[in-house]
């Protein structure tokens, strides 16, 4: 079956410092990547998404690249700020489930 | 863009009695319609898939008939929580997906407590 693999947290980080969260993924077919982010008590928010192999999302700073050679995902940013404090979700999509597949989460925390 | 409302955002009901949360995607029809609920610190989990005019999929270990969903329309599904307990205290999050869209868009979420 699917599943979804993500660091644990929380992580802890100061403004502008360099950001990676770790996904892996197993997947049966091509599915489709996802990293949704929720705010303290509100729902999710596509962040960004790839579709297909060596494809790159990006959105608001930050990148994500899907390389089905590692079968990763993981979210970058380069420069984050306390407003990117937020729990981070990676998720995959395949047609044939037709069901999005989380991972456990990431909480992000950034300080000034 | 493609939005999708939920109603209520927050809700505190007695045990024993019944909850009905709606969700509506506003700008587009969605064909499928899926159910999570969210526990403090921890991920999403699927409750159930509704595609318009038919009965929903349950996924495994979710009573059916304690957690009703109904897709009657295009824009608007809805799950009714029957004979609430403290233990489906929870946070409810629909989303929704049109037969072209990809994996669907979230709702902002219900909080349910229960008393």
């Amino acid at each position: 079956g699917n599943s979804v693999t993500q660091m644990e947290g929380p992580v802890t980080l100061s403004e502008e410092a360099f950001l990676t969260i770790n996904c892996t993924y197993t997947a049966t077919g091509y599915p489709s990547l996802f990293w949704y982010v929720q705010y303290p008590g509100e729902g999710l928010q596509l962040l960004l998404k790839a579709t297909k192999a060596d494809d790159k999302g990006s959105n608001k700073g930050f990148e994500a690249t899907y390389r089905k050679e590692t079968t990763s995902f993981h979210l970058e940013k380069g420069s984050v700020q306390v407003s990117d404090s937020a729990v981070y979700f990676c998720a995959l999509f395949t047609g044939g489930g037709n069901k999005l597949t989380f991972g456990t989460g990431t909480q992000l925390k950034v300080e000034l | 863009g493609a939005v999708v409302s939920q109603h209520p955002s927050w809700v505190i009901c007695k045990s024993g009695t019944s909850v009905k949360i709606e969700c509506r995607s506003l700008d587009f029809q969605a064909t499928t319609m899926f159910w999570y609920r969210q526990f403090p610190k921890q991920s999403l989990m699927l409750m159930a898939t509704s595609n318009e005019g038919s009965k929903a999929t349950y996924e495994q270990g979710v009573e059916k008939d304690k957690f009703l969903i109904n897709h009657a329309s295009l824009t608007l599904s809805t799950l009714t929580v029957t004979s609430a307990h403290p233990e489906d205290s929870s946070f409810y999050i629909c989303s929704a997906k049109s037969s072209s869209g990809l994996a669907g868009v979230f709702g902002p979420g219900t909080r349910l407590t229960v008393t």
